[in-house]
């Protein structure tokens, strides 16, 4: 699976828009890009994913550019609860059972100011 | 739906002895399930993978004698820690996919286990 790339840290207000970025310059054609995130000793939420289109749903938005090198994890309105460690993980898709595992980096830990 | 539940949450034991965690999918069959370790400060490490049936798949450096792992049914995974010392403490993470939808999976809420 491809490498990504990601800040370790950002901060935004609350109510404010969090803008999260990615680098995934190596991804591959049949590669999507997931997001997950983590909240303090709980295990990982999925968030959203996608392949080349822009995708939204009820949590967040995902931009990808048009060449997939990079893409944006766009919460709307930010609240403290938002405050997490947010993985970006790209990951070919599978269409059966069997080993598909996500490989995890160091994430971006976003904090979410009141 | 999908949830996924951890048993227990948290656990101390003493140094030498095992300990089972329970990872179980609630409201969905899970044909896999993944169990993961995350250490202070850092990012999740998969442990092994775990297929309804059949042997799990260990990654490099993770000792199958000493994390047993039994998947015996589709909504039920048991990851043991034999012998545990204390850098075995940690926290553990599983995970499922439901049958059918593979490319989503599902954290449970995990369990800390320290051993002192």
């Amino acid at each position: 699976d491809a490498k990504t790339t990601q800040p370790p840290s950002m901060d935004c207000a609350e109510g404010r828009a969090a803008n999260l970025p990615c680098n995934h310059s190596t991804i591959s054609g049949n590669e999507y890009v997931y997001w997950y995130r983590q909240i303090h000793s709980q295990g990982p939420q999925y968030i959203i994913h996608g392949l080349k289109n822009n995708e939204t749903n009820e949590m967040a938005s995902l931009i990808i550019t048009e060449d997939r090198k990079s893409s944006t994890l766009i919460l709307p309105h930010a609240t403290l609860r938002d405050t997490a460690v947010y993985y970006c993980i790209v990951r070919v898709a599978v269409s059966g059972a069997g080993s598909y595992q996500l490989t995890f980096g160091k994430g971006t830990k976003l904090s979410v100011i009141p | 739906g999908a949830v996924v539940s951890q048993h227990p949450s948290w656990v101390i034991c003493k140094s030498g002895t095992s300990v089972k965690i329970e990872c179980r999918s609630l409201d969905f069959q899970a044909t896999t399930m993944f169990w993961y370790r995350q250490f202070p400060k850092q990012s999740l490490m998969l442990m092994a993978t775990s297929n309804e049936g059949s042997k799990a798949t260990y990654e490099q450096g993770v000792e199958k004698d000493k994390f047993l792992i039994n998947h015996a049914s589709l909504t039920l995974s048991t990851l043991t820690v034999t012998s545990a010392h204390p850098e075995d403490s940690s926290f553990y993470i599983c995970s499922a996919a439901k049958r059918g939808a593979y490319n989503e999976q599902f954290f449970g809420p995990g369990t800390r286990l320290t051993v002192l």
